[in-house]
């Protein structure tokens, strides 16, 4: 067990709906990072939150929005939805050390299907 | 830029015999590098990462991993192979602002009996 938990572990919807995607990090790690993970496209990064701010931002789409909350947990939205949006979407948390590691510990993943 | 590179999209060896799977990286500065495996639909587990020091890296589940700076490669090894070994590989590197981990496009381990 990582410690990172990600609701709901499948969800499955309509195109043109809207989702979100909730992950609560390691306790202490303020640290967030979000991927999607795609039969044809592997891991693809999203965005990093650190504290509560946005960090960087990967591949994600405009449709796609996520923030960090005052407890750290984050939360990924996911609108207007289109078939090619199915995929397992990952969190994954870190510390942030003075030096070296870092490591990056998952969550079990979100399955999303969208019909 | 950062960047990390799996050659083989799959690698397949027989229980016991020793395995590698391969990685090569780019990077602007010093390198931290990690491995990860991911069982089928499980999360991305960590395995060993470099940092510094001791060119062999020992980890998880007996795996280890070298780090070659002239060749720009993090080979990840074990001695004798399981079948339960068998899983999905990626091969990461952290970009030095804490910013941003690149991963690799992962390796298949298929380990036969």
């Amino acid at each position: 067990d990582s410690g990172v938990t990600q609701t709901p572990k499948h969800l499955i919807t309509a195109t043109g709906q809207r989702v979100t995607l909730r992950c609560s990090p390691r306790s202490g790690d303020l640290s967030v990072y979000w991927y999607q993970q795609s039969l044809d496209q592997g891991l693809q990064f999203l965005i990093h939150y650190y504290n509560g701010e946005e960090r960087a931002k990967g591949n994600i789409l405009e449709r796609f929005s996520a923030q960090q909350f005052p407890d750290l947990h984050s939360e990924l939205n996911l609108s207007s939805l289109e078939l090619g949006d199915s995929a397992l979407y990952f969190c994954a948390s870190s510390v942030r050390p003075i030096s070296g590691g870092g490591e990056l510990f998952f969550g079990e993943g979100s399955r999303l299907t969208v019909l | 830029a950062q960047s990390v590179a799996q050659p083989e999209d799959q690698v397949n060896v027989a229980e016991g015999n020793p395995l590698t799977v391969k990685c090569t990286y780019s990077v602007s500065g010093n390198p931290y590098l990690f491995w990860y495996v991911q069982y089928p639909n499980r999360g991305l587990q960590f395995l060993l990462k470099y940092i510094t020091g001791d060119n062999l890296v020992k980890g998880s589940y007996g795996f280890e991993a070298e780090f070659n700076k002239s060749q720009t490669s993090f080979h990840l090894k074990k001695p004798s192979a399981l079948v339960s070994d068998s899983a999905l590989y990626f091969c990461a590197v952290r970009a030095n602002n804490f910013n941003k981990f690149y991963f690799g496009s992962g390796t298949k381990l298929n380990v036969k009996p």
